[in-house]
Parts: C-alpha cells; structure tokens; sequence
C-alpha cells in the first residue's frame, strides 16, 4: 500500500529537548516536505528537499533542521524545541516528474506539544 | 511569505445543495491544488490543476485554474452527508507551496 508514514504520531515534551519526527515514504518519491498546521493559519511550509541530500527551507523554517541521506526517509529535527513549536506536523512527498508531478500525498500527522 | 485568501471560512448547506470556495493570491502560481482533510487525518487530494484557464472534474468536484494565474475555485454538487470536511487551496510557485487558510463545509442531512 503506497503511504507516507509518520513517528511517533503524539509527543509530549518540554522545551529544549531535542526531538526527531520521522518520515518515511514507500512510492519512490523525489520530493517530501514538511508542513505545520496552526488553526486559523492553514498549512505552512518549513522545509522541502527535491531529491537525497538537497534540502531548502521554506516558509517558516526558523528552530527546524531537516535531513536527506535516503530518498524514503525525511526526518525532521527540533534540537531545543519551545512552546510556539507547539503543533500539527505533517510530512508529505510527491513526484516531481509526470502527471502527477507535485500531486502530494500526506502522511497522518504528529500532533507534539511543547511544555 | 505569499499568502492565499480562501472564501469563505464556513459553509452550512442543505444536503443536495451546491457548493462553491475560492482562493485567490497577489502572486502568480504554477499549479493549483485543492485538498479536503477530515478530523484527526491528513490531507486527502481531490483535484490538480497545472495550466491557466483549465477546468478539471473529478465526480461531483470542479475545479479551475484562473486565467490570471493568481486565483482558483472549486465547485461541489450536490453536496451528501459524506462532503463534510475542511477544503483547503493550495499553489505552487517553483518549488515551493502556499496553502489557503481552510474552507471548513458542514451539510445538514
């Protein structure tokens, strides 16, 4: 079954505790990104990345890094995460070539809270 | 960063009834998407537009592509109990996208 998956799905942690947010894809994707979703704000972009190892921010990326050592996995970093990180995360990935180029598809979610 | 005006923000309809949402931009975009994502979920695909002045179906959705390249609609008819959800917009300009503040759609049976 084509699926992005995400870990851990809730998080409870207190600020400045580095935490990763996993991200996997299984349908071969070249481009995954990361959104965070605040109500009343819609989905912003953090970070993106084209293909293994290039990565570029987005809207928001200030307190995030991210990685691409492998096309599926897109892991997201908070190294000392603070209350306003507190959100709804989700990981997408899609094609970037075809006729379904950019046609993204998202993975469930991590709702993380920040203490 | 860019921003994206969805209308409206809610919509109560009558089941049967048509449904219409927008989303326009001061900025111009490659590709506009719109998305429905339900409680607890992430969001779902409905229709993808890449060229200016295409409409696309898809079942009882239509949607299209502004000629100015800075706006987009989606249409709903005859809506069912089932259309319930938070729509949102989305445009893409390079390689990076803007997403709409959400339409949330209620229909009463």
């Amino acid at each position: 079954e084509a699926q992005v998956t995400q870990n851990p799905r809730y998080l409870i942690t207190v600020t400045g505790k580095k935490l990763t947010v996993t991200c996997s894809q299984n349908m071969n994707h070249e481009y995954m990104s990361w959104y965070r979703q605040d109500p009343g704000l819609g989905l912003r972009q953090i970070y993106y990345s084209m293909n293994v190892e290039v990565t570029d921010k987005g809207d928001v990326p200030e307190g995030y890094k991210v990685s691409r050592k492998e096309k599926r996995n897109f892991p997201l970093i908070l190294e000392s995460p603070s209350p306003n990180q507190t959100s709804l995360y989700f990981c997408a990935s899609s094609p970037t070539a075809g006729t379904s180029a950019y046609e993204q598809f998202f993975g469930p979610g991590t709702r993380l809270t920040v203490l | 960063g860019q921003q994206l005006n969805q209308s409206p923000q809610s919509m109560f309809i009558q089941e049967g009834e048509d449904v219409s949402m927008n989303c326009t931009s001061s900025s111009i975009f490659n590709t506009w998407l719109w998305y429905k994502q339900d409680p607890g979920e992430g969001p779902v695909l409905l229709i993808a537009l890449y060229k200016a002045g295409e409409l696309t179906s898809n079942g009882r959705l239509t949607a299209q592509f502004g000629i100015t390249r800075k706006d987009s609609f989606l249409n709903i008819s005859a809506s069912i109990p089932s259309d319930v959800g938070i729509y949102f917009c989305a445009g893409r300009t390079g390689n990076q996208f803007y997403f709409g503040t959400g339409t949330s759609l209620t229909v009463i049976p």
